[in-house]
């Protein structure tokens, strides 16, 4: 199985300031077909599903604000939130779908220092 | 509005049996390969399995941890996707999600329904 890894646990960031998560796979997850790596980030609010944010580790996902960017090659990814607003306290988790089980980050917790 | 619900939770004595029902509407079902995902309480998300779609052999796959305990089936006349747990153990205890998307990632989630394994 591909293990995922995240960092750091959990951080907090002032608001307008940038928060950097950083997520690591065991193996490649590059997708041959289209040369492009099997990585997802989410994000999740108490009590609530996950919501999709990036795919293909660097594309954005339709109504998701242009605040956060994915980015990352090889078997490490980030997941950027230029600017921190109130809203974005949260916990989020990277995952790769290149091979089954598709398996998750143990998530990352962003909180408003 | 495409939108996914999960019922069929609830409380089940360690051993026991629950089927849980994923009901999609807003989008053609029959064209999407479903998932099931969990997440125990203050964990991590859990990949459970997924069935693909019928024209692509409607198979199934399972995480480690479930295979051979958990079975996944769609009715797509009925748009709902299953999950039969049998044989349930107290680490099954979960939030448990239906997903999907149509891009390879999982871009429609359900609201989750609670199962809790305990005697």
């Amino acid at each position: 199985d591909i293990v995922m890894t995240q960092s750091p646990d959990s951080l907090a960031v002032s608001l307008g300031e940038r928060a950097t998560i950083n997520c690591k796979s065991s193996q490649s997850i590059l997708f041959s077909s289209n040369n492009k790596h099997s990585l997802a980030w989410f994000q999740q609010k108490p009590g609530q599903p996950p919501k999709l944010l990036i795919y293909w580790a660097s594309t954005r996902e339709s109504g998701v604000p242009d605040r956060f960017s994915g980015s990352g090659s090889g078997t490490d990814f980030t997941l950027t939130i230029s600017s921190l607003q109130a809203e974005d306290v949260a916990v989020y988790h990277c995952q790769q779908y290149y091979s089954i089980p598709f398996t998750f980050g143990p998530g990352t917790k962003v909180d408003v220092k | 509005e495409m939108q996914l619900v999960e019922s069929g939770g609830g409380l089940e004595k360690p051993g026991g049996s629950l089927r849980l029902s994923c009901a999609a509407s807003g989008f053609t079902f029959s064209n999407v390969w479903m998932t099931w995902v969990r997440q125990a309480p203050g964990k991590g998300l859990e990949w459970v399995g997924r069935i693909k779609r019928k024209i692509d052999g409607g198979t199934t796959d399972y995480a480690a941890p479930v295979k051979g305990r958990f079975t996944i089936s769609r009715d797509d006349s009925k748009m709902t996707v299953y999950l039969e747990m049998n044989s349930l153990k107290d680490e099954d205890t979960a939030v448990y999600y239906c997903t999907t998307g149509f891009s390879a990632a999982f871009e429609i989630w359900g609201q989750g329904t609670m199962v809790t394994v305990s005697s």
